[in-house]
């Protein structure tokens, strides 16, 4: 169990477009989703914290219009990069907890390329 | 707030060899901890975790973690490595509530020559 499924693992877009990364909890129902960016040779940063049903908490420093997050259902979180430009190019790692309280699992990432 | 340190940015071990990454934690409450590896391009698996009770914790691919509250560590450990080992190695602290988040150290890079 605790299954977490990030789509799609890898894409690649122009600049100036936008791309849409799913999380999708696939046999539990995760009240809270968090966002990670991790640049090449580097750690995790978070991004963001989303709640079923309300707006994403989004660290400082992250731009909330550039990075939209949707977290429409309990299974279900978006992160949706807007406008692209290479410097969004990362891998970008969701995860999700359990309703109530537990660790957080980890979808497998997607590798963004904007060129 | 929380941080994690791990000293170590590149480790080199023979295979057959013991292994030992260190990490150090900062939290204000009973810490909650993790040691993630990570293959070039993959997403994170974790290899075990600190919640509570006993102070040394088994994980998979016979990784052991020591959880040290007067040190404030939880090094990971390994009586001998494989090729297979070499990968990046992220420990974490964080708790399991709510919107309570997890931090990442910035990693040890693990190469293993033969």
């Amino acid at each position: 169990g605790a299954v977490v499924s990030q789509h799609p693992s890898r894409v690649i877009c122009k600049s100036g477009t936008s791309v849409k990364i799913e999380c999708r909890s696939l046999d539990f129902q995760a009240t809270t989703m968090f966002w990670y960016r991790q640049f090449p040779k580097k750690s995790l940063m978070l991004m963001a914290t989303s709640n079923e049903g309300s707006k994403a908490t989004y660290e400082q420093g992250v731009e909330k219009d550039k990075f939209l997050i949707n977290h429409a259902s309990l299974t279900l979180s978006t992160l949706t990069v807007t406008s692209a430009h290479p410097e969004d190019s990362s891998f970008y790692i969701c995860s999700a907890r359990r309703q109530g309280q537990g660790e957080a699992f980890f979808g497998q990432g997607t590798r963004l390329t904007v060129v | 707030a929380q941080s994690v340190t791990q000293p170590d940015i590149h480790i080199t071990v023979s295979e057959g060899a013991s292994l030992e990454l260190r990490c150090n934690y900062s939290y204000g409450a009973t810490p909650y901890l993790f040691w993630y590896v990570q293959s070039p391009g993959q997403g994170l698996q974790l290899l075990l975790k600190y919640f509570s009770g006993d102070t040394l914790v088994q994980g998979i691919k016979g990784f052991e973690a020591e959880f040290k509250r007067s040190q404030s560590s939880f090094n990971l450990r390994k009586p001998s490595v494989h090729w297979s080992d070499a990968a990046e190695y992220f420990c974490a602290v964080g708790a399991l509530f709510g919107n309570e988040k997890l931090t990442f150290g910035t990693g040890t890079r693990l190469t293993i020559i033969p």
